[in-house]
């Protein structure tokens, strides 16, 4: 069955440190998509980024960056410097069908 | 470009009355349409899908149901309304399964 695990509830950092967000997948399929979506405290959620299971190579969009490991059916998500700005909760998901399974998210504070 | 509008952005109502919440999108066609909802402090809850005009599906049971009338309209509506419909209603689209969900501003619904 297709699951994703966020093992970490919250997360309280203070400004300008880095943070990794860990995510842990379940899927039986040979070809998956991962995304990840911050949610600020207005509510609406904002996509972060799409990966798919053949493109193993981690990514960097400025002090965002993700790796990806099949090995070991991760999809970790670190910022580097964070930010006030960047408290929100931060959701990791598995496409499944015609569907999206979601994590149960990671609280990130960042405090000045 | 596309845009997903979702209305109302508050909503209270009583226990015991109907539910009627709207969610367009615009600038696309035949996109798939989603319904979740997110209690308070938790993760989010896929709740109906759709993939064409009068195709829903269902993940829960519950009190809730869901209508597509026009490929770019997803209603979702209850007969009569529970303490526990209360959340944090989010529609979403894409363009297919595998494509990033994108996300209306939510409707934060409390039930009284």
């Amino acid at each position: 069955a297709q699951k994703v695990t966020q093992a970490q509830t919250e997360i309280s950092v203070v400004e300008k440190e880095d943070v990794t967000l860990d995510c842990v997948y379940e899927t039986r399929d040979t070809t998956y998509y991962l995304f990840w979506y911050k949610q600020p405290p207005s509510g609406e959620l904002v996509f972060l980024i799409r990966r798919n299971s053949f493109d193993e190579q981690n990514e960097i969009s400025g002090r965002y960056s993700w790796n990806f490991q099949k090995s070991t059916s991760s999809f970790n998500f670190t910022i580097t410097a964070s930010q006030v700005v960047d408290s929100a909760v931060y959701f990791c998901a598995l496409a499944y069908g015609n569907k999206l399974v979601f994590g149960a998210g990671t609280i990130l504070r960042v405090k000045s | 470009s596309q845009t997903i509008h979702q209305w109302p952005a508050t909503l209270v109502q009583p226990v015991g009355s109907p539910l009627s919440l709207e969610c367009t999108v615009e600038g696309t066609s035949n996109p798939n349409l989603y319904w979740y909802r997110q209690a308070a402090g938790r993760g989010l809850q896929l709740l109906f899908y759709s993939v064409g005009i009068g195709q829903i599906s269902s993940e829960v049971p519950q009190n809730l149901s869901a209508s597509r009338p026009q490929d770019r309209q997803f209603i979702l509506s209850s007969k009569k309304l529970l303490l526990s419909d209360s959340g944090f209603y989010l529609c979403a689209w894409s363009r297919q399964t595998d494509q990033p969900q994108h996300f209306g501003d939510g409707t934060r619904l409390s039930i009284l």
